[in-house]
């Protein structure tokens, strides 16, 4: 039973320091997307990549968050620097899109942060 | 771009009665809408899904419909039991362009049993 994993799965920091997450997208997926959940926003889209390339970072605050894709089995996301208003679940989730096929997408455990 | 509402936000009901979450869209050209569940600390997962040639569909006590005409889609539980209580987000993608889901706001559905 294939899955998308995530690290860390709990992250406290104090505000101003750099935090990385990581999602491991499930083997053979070529989309990888970031959200954000909170209470107030609900699930927001921070960013996306198509066989590793950047397609839409549209979501995210440019001046402190980067998302990159280093290879094909490994995604992160940076805050820099946090700040406590970032606090929130972060979901990463892979798909698969060929043509003009879109498939089923699948969510990773999260990552809950919490910025003091 | 895409903009979906969910309604209602929470939906309370006796167990083993009837559910149904109703969500609407923008884009006409969106074609993909999934159902997520979502239990407390946990991750959404994928219960149904519907495409658009397709006007229902059905697994077990849960449907999905879809009217394109009207840009609307619901999520219908019968027989509902404690452990369907969740939060429950429907989402809308289109098949070019951006292949990102807009997810609706959610609606915590809480079967009393």
């Amino acid at each position: 039973d294939a899955r998308v994993t995530q690290t860390p799965r709990h992250k406290v920091t104090e505000m101003g320091q750099e935090v990385t997450m990581r999602c491991q997208p499930i083997l053979g997926h070529n989309t990888v997307f970031w959200y954000r959940q909170t209470m107030m926003q609900g699930l927001e889209l921070l960013a996306y990549f198509r066989n590793r390339a950047p397609l839409d970072d549209s979501g995210m605050p440019k001046d402190r968050f980067s998302a990159e894709m280093p290879d094909a089995t490994l995604a992160t996301l940076k805050i820099q620097p946090s700040e406590p208003r970032d606090s929130a679940v972060y979901f990463c989730a892979s798909g698969l899109v060929l043509g003009r096929d879109s498939y089923e997408q699948y969510f990773g455990p999260g990552t809950r942060l919490t910025v003091t | 771009g895409e903009n979906v509402e969910q309604h209602p936000s929470t939906l309370s009901v006796q167990e083993g009665d009837s559910a149904v979450i109703k969500c609407t869209y923008s884009d006409s050209a969106s074609n993909y809408f999934p159902w997520y569940k979502q239990e407390l600390g946990k991750r959404p997962q994928l219960i149904i899904d519907i495409r658009s040639n397709v006007g229902e569909k059905k697994d077990q006590r849960i449907a999905v419909t879809l009217n394109k005409t009207a840009k609307h889609f619901s999520l219908h539980i019968t027989e509902t039991q404690p452990e369907d209580s969740a939060v429950y987000f429907c989402a809308a993608r289109g098949d070019t362009g951006r292949r990102a889901l807009t997810f609706g706001s959610g609606t915590r559905l809480q079967v009393q049993p």
